[in-house]
């Protein structure tokens, strides 16, 4: 099936911790976003790329880390930086930064 | 960044009734535009997208006003499984002239009472 993976669903860590979440497409889609999510809260968009080996920062990339070495993958790290890590975090791609986005099922990152 | 507004709700509606959420944005170089439906703790999903002569999906009506900058959503003969969070979503063309990725209005909570 084509599609977006996240993995893993779940994601517990320690304090001072960096973290990486993995996003996959098999959809040949150009466009890999990254946003964040808070409880009751829109979307916010943290990284994107239009194309492999280029990378944009969004409007909260501070304490965040991307590459876009292939297409179809575009890894988040969650550094230490971050001062508050535990969120919903939701990967997205799209045929062009134009059209619409679909989303992977997301990692809830929890950091104690 | 230019933002994109909504009216949180919750609009409480009963079943079978016609709801609308209007949805404005404030950058004019706004380019695409999107409804998404999210569900709780799930991942946003494609609605529809919003063309400028506007765009009809069965029970789904959506609008786009460039001139006053907002895009609407009319629901019909509302059902129970319509209950969600709907987001308007406006991709903009940056300054240097590319997509600034897709920005996301906060959402309107819909519930539907039987």
């Amino acid at each position: 099936d084509g599609g977006i993976t996240q993995s893993p669903k779940y994601l517990f860590r320690k304090e001072g911790q960096n973290v990486t979440l993995s996003c996959e497409q098999n959809l040949n889609h150009d466009a890999m976003y990254w946003y964040r999510q808070d409880p009751g809260q829109g979307l916010r968009l943290i990284y994107y790329s239009q194309i492999v080996n280029d990378f944009q920062k969004g409007d909260i990339a501070e304490g965040y880390s991307v590459s876009r070495e292939k297409k179809e993958s575009f890894p988040l790290t969650v550094t230490s930086a971050q001062k508050n890590p535990t969120a919903f975090y939701l990967c997205a791609s799209s045929i062009s930064p134009y059209t619409e986005a679909f989303f992977g099922q997301g990692t809830r990152l929890t950091v104690v | 960044r230019k933002e994109v507004e909504q009216d949180p709700g919750p609009f409480n509606v009963p079943e079978g009734a016609t709801v609308a959420f209007n949805c404005t944005y404030s950058n004019s170089a706004s380019q695409s535009f999107f409804w998404y439906r999210q569900d709780c703790r799930k991942e946003p999903k494609l609605l529809m997208s919003v063309y400028s002569s506007g765009n009809e999906d069965g029970r789904f009506t959506a609008q786009l006003n460039r001139a006053s900058q907002y895009i609407s959503l009319l629901i019909r003969d509302s059902k129970l499984s319509d209950s969600a969070t709907y987001l308007c979503v406006v991709n903009i063309r940056g300054s240097g002239g590319g997509a600034d990725g897709l920005t996301f209005g906060k959402g309107t909570h819909l519930i539907i009472q039987p």
